[in-house]
């Protein structure tokens, strides 16, 4: 238990749905991240927020859209995803932001577009 | 393009066995990290190293890194079957606030 949760575990959904990831931190951290990870490719990362403010996105489709209202929550909406987005997607924290700081994960949603 | 990359891709062992696994990277760093990941699920942090030190120790684990080649070393000692994972190393770039993930060395070791 490293004190992030995601939320659900798995999920899967069709290429017209609209879903969202949830992630919640109960650590105090600043900066929160979302990674998405595919068979045989690194850790990609996809967004960072430090105190609720979005410092990264790393050329994300717009079908990807975040949403932190608060240090402790982390949303990712999902629509009209294609199938090539299946894949785990990771929530982090960390105590600050920067590489200095070790980050936390969650234990990931597995999500498969179908 | 990727910053870390691991060495060797898969390595299988003996528990009770040494294991080592190599990090190169291609730009400066202020710090570089090692993360675990057991199949399927979340990373899990091991050690952080910054770029003015040589050397980290962590239970059975030990971590070297050496700024003038760009690279690091993870050796877990006395592996056990529970280390069964993937290991990842992760480097910052120069002031940057992100770290950039390699892909990572598959670790077996067999009971």
């Amino acid at each position: 238990e490293t004190g992030v949760t995601q939320t659900p575990r798995h999920l899967v959904m069709g290429m017209t749905n609209k879903k969202s990831l949830k992630c919640e931190q109960h650590l105090g951290h600043n900066a929160m991240y979302w990674y998405k990870q595919s068979a045989k490719k690194p850790l990609e990362l996809m967004f960072v927020y430090s105190l609720e403010e979005r410092v990264e996105n790393n050329s994300v489709p717009s079908r990807f859209s975040p949403e932190c209202p608060n240090s402790s929550h982390l949303f990712l909406h999902l629509h009209t995803l294609q199938p090539e987005d299946s894949a785990l997607y990771l929530c982090a924290s960390s105590p600050g932001q920067g590489g200095g700081y070790e980050q936390y994960f969650g234990p990931g949603t597995r999500l498969t577009v179908t | 393009s990727q910053q870390g990359e691991e060495d060797p891709q898969a390595l299988s062992i003996q528990e009770g066995e040494n294991a080592t696994m190599n990090c190169s990277y291609k730009t400066s760093i202020n710090n570089l990290q090692w993360y675990r990941q057991n199949s399927g699920r979340g990373l899990v942090h091991l050690i952080l190293i910054r770029s003015n030190e040589r050397e980290k120790h962590s239970g059975r684990l030990r971590v070297t890194l050496d700024t003038s080649k760009k690279s690091s070393s993870l050796l877990i000692t006395a592996s056990r079957a529970a280390d069964t994972a993937s290991y990842f190393c992760a480097t910052d770039k120069d002031s940057s606030y992100k770290l950039i993930f390699g892909s990572g060395t598959r670790l077996l070791v067999r009971p």
